[in-house]
């Protein structure tokens, strides 16, 4: 069956790095691209940015840019989500998700389990 | 950027009730939305995407209405599973964004 299966949960200290992977089965991993979306304790669904497999081109959101880079191994089917100069305020559940590249988008339709990250000194 | 606004952020119906969220576009989206399910404790789920077309495997009590800048999500008629968060999301370019989400619970 289709699955994203993502890594496990990180404590890291503020200013670190966190690169959280998301490994694809079940279908031709560069059919699709990979959004990646996070979720702060008891907040909603912030969209981190997306990465197409196929071409490896990336989209992300202003907030993040230049602290994080999103990237992809074809030969094992993996996304990975790397997040750097880490806050307090990026304490939160990562999910990866699977998305047609665009113009073929129509939702993130295949959801990774969630990693949970952790600041904090 | 554009923004999205869900109303309301949270409503209380009982089981048989129909239910109707909105999500309106600070800038016209023409049908390039798309609604999530949430609930407590779980991973998302593509609800209705095209604003008006079913995912497939939901259940036919949801639909999805609108373009521009306005849209609804509806239940027809509120089942206890239904309690959940749910999100609007705008994908009519590559920068894609949520809206506040609403909860609904069950009364």
């Amino acid at each position: 069956q289709v699955q994203l299966v993502q890594s496990g949960a990180e404590v890291k200290k503020p200013g670190a790095s966190v690169k959280v992977s998301c490994k694809a089965s079940g279908y031709t991993f560069t059919s699709y691209g990979i959004s990646w979306v996070r979720q702060a304790p008891g907040q909603g669904l912030e969209w981190m940015g997306w990465i197409s497999a196929y071409n490896g081109n990336t989209n992300y959101a202003q907030k993040l840019q230049g602290r994080v880079t999103m990237t992809t191994d074809t030969s094992t089917s993996t996304a990975y989500m790397e997040l750097r100069s880490l806050r307090s305020d990026d304490t939160a559940v990562y999910y990866c998700a699977r998305a047609a590249d665009f113009p073929y988008y129509y939702g993130m339709d295949v959801w990774g389990q969630g990693t949970t990250v952790t600041v904090s000194s | 950027d554009i923004q999205m606004t869900q109303s309301p952020s949270s409503l209380s119906a009982s089981v048989g009730d129909r239910v109707t969220i909105t999500c309106r576009a600070s800038q016209g989206i023409s049908n390039y939305l798309a609604w999530y399910q949430q609930k407590p404790g779980k991973v998302p789920k593509l609800l209705i995407y095209a604003a008006s077309t079913l995912q497939s495997g939901v259940p036919s009590r949801f639909s999805g209405s609108g373009s521009g800048t306005d849209f609804t999500l509806t239940i027809s008629s509120l089942q206890p599973e239904d309690v959940a968060t749910y999100y609007c999301q705008k994908y009519n370019s590559a920068l894609l964004t949520f809206g506040g989400g609403t909860k609904v619970e069950i009364k």
